[in-house]
């Protein structure tokens, strides 16, 4: 069975300052992956994906994900964080050996940028 | 063009009451998905449709829920009898490119349930 793990709840990062939002999986084939953000009281919105090719995606609002298979991970980045990037962020894999490609997402990180 | 539409956005009922939700996706897309949100999790894939048929029903509870899309475009999400535990965020979402798992979603805003 696939899954995702977000191993932080809480990411808490200064305005200006870099920051990483991790996640991990694990998929019986090459994984599909994507993060999505979720503002309050509204439905999540796609942020970047990797399919395959280069491991550095780069997607909305200045973010950025690697994808690093040896250790199957794809964390979420970008170099300089604005206080509106705090919402809570998925990651989310899909399967890439069946043409359904049922998602599965993390529970979820909080990010926090304070100013 | 035009996001996912949900609606209501908002519903509180009793315990073995019946409730139905209703969902309109992009414009074109064949593929909808159904998810439930519990607080404090990430969502749950409850049904997938790609145009009127069912290809991933496997997490729905269907001793209780049900849904269908008639006609390949709005799909309604029915509970009947709720639960307690039903109480979660109801989430929408819809692809394009015969829902292949390349393809991003796009969510609607959801329907927040509450079961007293």
């Amino acid at each position: 069975a696939q899954s995702v793990a977000q191993p932080e709840d809480q990411v808490n990062v200064a305005e200006g300052n870099p920051l990483t939002v991790k996640c991990t999986y694990s998929v019986s084939g090459n994984p599909y992956l994507f993060w999505y953000v979720q503002y309050p009281n509204r439905g999540l919105q796609f942020l970047l994906k990797y399919i395959t090719g280069d491991n550095l995606v780069k997607g909305s609002y200045g973010f950025e994900a690697e994808f690093n298979k040896s250790q199957t991970s794809f964390h979420l980045k970008k170099p300089s964080a604005l206080v509106s990037d705090s919402a809570l962020y998925f990651c989310a894999v899909r399967a890439y050996n069946t043409n359904a490609g049922k998602s599965t997402f993390g529970d979820g990180t909080t990010l926090t940028v304070k100013p | 063009e035009a996001g996912v539409a949900q609606s209501p956005r908002y519903k509180i009922i009793e315990k073995r009451q019946s409730v139905a939700f209703w969902c309109n996706p992009i414009s074109g897309h064949a593929t909808l998905y159904w998810y439930q949100q519990i607080l404090g999790q990430g969502p749950k894939l409850l049904i997938q449709f790609q145009n009127n048929g069912v290809v991933d029903d496997s997490q729905l509870p269907k001793d209780r829920f049900s849904a269908e899309r008639l006609k390949g475009v709005d799909s309604t999400l029915k509970i009947q009898p709720a639960k307690l535990e039903d109480s979660a965020v109801y989430l929408c979402a819809s692809s394009s490119g015969g829902g292949g798992p390349h393809y991003e979603q796009y969510f609607g805003p959801g329907t927040r349930l509450t079961v007293t």
